[in-house]
């Protein structure tokens, strides 16, 4: 059964101390892997896409990786303003999309 | 421009009420969505529209009805809904519906009472 798990499910940190979500998936046939964030009330935000195992992509404090079953969100010296719910999911094939459940992340200043 | 918008923001409607939801997109995309959102939970797939025709329903309840008049717009009509389908409920589109990254609107947020 295809699946896309995220954990953790919250993280609290401190301003600048890094750390990273990781997706986790089982599908049959991995077509892309899009990670999005989202404020609480509002439509989730694009971030990244990945396609292929190694692949690598950058934006500002985040950088998302992508291997054969996982895919990990790294943040770097996070700011307050990041604080979100940050969403993977997972196009297992052109009619199917998983959501995971997100990680919630809050940055104290 | 990468903007979805929805209208309206929020909506309140009685059980015997109908009411629809719109969503618009100027980006060329050539596949829309609607999602259902709960509180704390991930978005929930309802219908996708490829090239305006519906090819994905995801086994949702009749009452919700979608409509899509050009490439450009989405309409959700809404018939004799239930308490529980209140919730934040998301346009989205992209390029086209196979491996292209979806951009979503703010959503609607629905109360039905």
């Amino acid at each position: 059964e295809d699946q896309v798990t995220q954990s953790p499910e919250a993280l609290r940190l401190q301003e600048g101390e890094s750390s990273s979500l990781n997706c986790s998936y089982t599908v049959s046939g991995l077509r892309g892997l899009f990670w999005y964030r989202q404020d609480p009330g509002k439509g989730p935000e694009f971030l990244f896409t990945l396609y292929s195992a190694g692949e690598e992509k950058e934006k500002e404090r985040l950088k998302a990786t992508l291997t054969k079953k996982e895919s990990f969100l790294h943040i770097t010296a996070p700011k307050p303003e990041d604080s979100a719910t940050y969403l993977c999911a997972v196009q297992a094939s052109a009619s199917k999309i998983i959501f995971g459940s997100g990680t919630r992340l809050s940055i104290r200043p | 421009d990468t903007e979805v918008t929805q209208t309206p923001k929020h909506l309140v409607m009685g059980m015997t009420n109908k009411k629809s939801l719109k969503c618009e997109q100027h980006m060329g995309h050539r596949a829309m969505y609607w999602y259902k959102q709960k509180a704390k939970k991930p978005p929930e797939l309802m219908f996708v529209y490829s090239y305006e025709k519906l090819s994905i329903n995801e086994s949702v309840p009749s009452r919700f009805s979608p409509e899509c008049p050009n490439s450009s717009l989405l309409n959700l009509h809404l018939h004799a809904l239930q308490p529980e389908d209140s919730a934040l409920y998301l346009c989205a589109s992209s390029l086209t519906w196979d491996s292209y990254e979806q951009y979503f609107g703010p959503g609607t947020r629905l109360t039905v009472t």
